[in-house]
């Protein structure tokens, strides 16, 4: 069974500082993938990015970076220099490699994140 | 392009009224449609999904319901809305391909009084 943690479920920062958000995942496929959301506070789920299982080069886009490590089984993401607007709830989430029905995302419980000025 | 719309925005029903909340995607053909329901401050939780026309496939018990009437529409359904119904509900479709997550719609905010 898949399983997608989030440790942290509340995390406050002043603006301009560099947070990140931890993500630790179970399974036992050896290929599956990876995401990020952003729950801004409209409520809709926003795709920040996908990582696939063989592909453990870091990225950068913009302000945010993810890390990924299989050996640890996480997928961290940090926002550098945070700003209000980054004020949401993140959520993780994993989904194996076939195209059964049943392959579903298994989200993490999320993480919000609060941004003060 | 893929679109997905969800409505209505907010709903305030009473306790004991029906519910039908409608998400459409527009742009792709045979989507996985899944219903969502966020209670306040808390996770996602699944409530259905389905595959295709008529295949619906619940995760949880209780009082709501789901139906695909079209390939490209999901239709979430109470006879008698209950105060624990209140919530923050989501559509997501995705492709067939596991490389791709999911998009969500908008979202519906009720409030069962």
């Amino acid at each position: 069974a898949q399983k997608v943690t989030q440790a942290q479920t509340e995390i406050s920062v002043v603006e301009k500082e560099d947070v990140t958000l931890d993500c630790v995942y179970e399974t036992r496929d050896t290929t599956y993938y990876l995401f990020w959301y952003k729950q801004p506070p409209s409520g809709e789920l926003v795709f920040l990015i996908r990582r696939n299982s063989f592909d453990e080069q870091n990225e950068i886009s913009g302000r945010y970076s993810w890390n990924f490590q299989k050996s640890t089984s996480s997928f961290n993401f940090t926002i550098t220099a945070s700003q209000v607007v980054d004020s949401a709830v993140y959520f993780c989430a994993l989904r194996g490699p076939t195209k059964d029905a049943g392959n579903m995302l298994t989200f993490g419980g999320g993480t919000r994140l609060m941004v003060k000025p | 392009s893929q679109t997905i719309h969800q409505w209505p925005a907010t709903l305030v029903q009473p306790v004991g009224s029906p519910l039908s909340l409608e998400c459409t995607v527009e742009g792709t053909s045979n989507p996985n449609l899944y219903w969502y329901r966020q209670a306040a401050g808390r996770g996602l939780q699944l409530l259905f999904y389905s595959v295709g026309i008529g295949q619906i496939s619940s995760e949880v018990p209780q009082n709501l319901s789901a139906s695909r009437p079209q390939d490209r529409q999901f239709i979430l359904s109470s006879k008698k809305l209950l105060l624990s119904d209140s919530g923050f509900y989501l559509c997501a479709w995705s492709g067939g391909a596991p490389r791709y997550g999911y998009t969500f719609g908008s979202g519906t905010r009720l409030t069962v009084v």
